[in-house]
C-alpha cells in the first residue's frame, strides 16, 4: 500500500530563517506530489505540483519554491521565511493516469514563524 | 465569489441526527468532486468521490447538481465519531484542485 510521509512534524522558526520541509511517498511509482498551506481556519491553497522529477508549477506567487530530485521525493524550500508562512503545509499524492485522480495527503507539518 | 464556498458552521447536531452540507462552485467546467473530511490539527482524508448519479456509502450520500453548480454531502445516524471538518473540494481541467474552507460538524450525546 501507499504511504506518505513528511517531516518534521511541527517547526518554530525565527523571521527571515531558511525553511526546508521534505515529503516521501512508497509504494507508487511516478505520483503526481502537491505541496498545500492552510492558514488557521482557512481552506487549503495549492502552491506547487509536480508530474515528475525536476518538473514543477507553481500555483502563487510567493517566497516559497519547490524541487523533487527525486521520483518520490518533493521537498519545500524558502530562502527567508516571513510571518505569513505560518501554517500547515500539506503534501499530497495522486496518481498519473489522468489528473483527475484522487488527492491522499501526508500527516503535516505545522509551521510558526515569529 | 469564491470559487468554492462552504457554510462554515458550526452544526450542532445530537446523536442519530441527520445533517446535510452543501457546497457551491463558480467554474462551470468542474469536472470532479469530493468530499474530504478533517480532524482537529489533522490532514484531511477522502470521504467519498461525487458522482454525476449521486452515490452512497453507508451512512454517507453525495450528490451532485450541475445545473445549480452544488454538491451536496447528508449524514445520517450521526455519531460522535462524525465530528469532525468536512472539506468540499472541486476539480477543474489540468491539475487546478479547489478545497472550500470546510464545514464544522459536532455531534453531541
Amino acid at each position: 500500500s501507499q504511504t506518505i510521509h513528511q517531516w518534521p512534524a511541527t517547526l518554530v522558526q525565527p523571521v527571515g530563517s531558511p525553511l526546508s520541509l521534505e515529503c516521501t511517498v512508497e509504494g507508487t511509482s511516478n505520483p503526481n506530489l502537491y505541496w498545500y498551506r492552510q492558514a488557521a481556519g482557512r481552506g487549503l491553497q495549492l502552491l506547487f505540483y509536480s508530474v515528475g522529477i525536476g518538473q514543477i508549477s507553481s500555483e502563487v506567487p510567493q517566497n516559497l519554491s519547490a524541487s523533487r530530485p527525486q521520483d518520490r521525493q518533493f521537498i519545500l524550500s524558502s530562502k527567508k521565511l516571513l510571518l505569513s508562512d505560518s501554517g500547515f503545509y500539506l503534501c499530497a499524492w495522486s496518481g498519473n493516469r489522468n489528473n483527475q485522480e484522487t488527492q491522499y495527503f501526508g500527516p503535516g507539518t505545522r509551521l510558526l514563524v515569529l | 465569489r469564491k470559487e468554492v464556498e462552504q457554510d462554515p458552521g458550526p452544526f450542532n447536531v445530537p446523536e442519530g441526527a441527520t445533517v446535510a452540507f452543501n457546497c457551491t462552485y463558480s467554474n462551470s467546467a468542474s469536472q470532479s468532486f469530493f468530499w474530504y473530511r478533517q480532524d482537529c490539527r489533522k490532514e484531511p482524508k477522502l470521504l467519498m468521490s461525487v458522482y454525476s448519479s449521486g452515490n452512497e456509502d453507508g451512512r454517507f450520500t453525495a450528490q451532485l447538481n450541475r445545473a445549480s453548480q452544488y454538491i451536496s454531502l447528508l449524514i445520517r445516524d450521526s455519531k460522535l465519531s462524525d465530528s469532525a471538518t468536512y472539506l468540499c473540494v472541486v476539480r477543474s481541467g489540468g491539475f487546478k484542485t479547489i478545497f472550500g474552507a470546510g464545514t464544522r460538524l459536532f455531534v453531541k450525546a
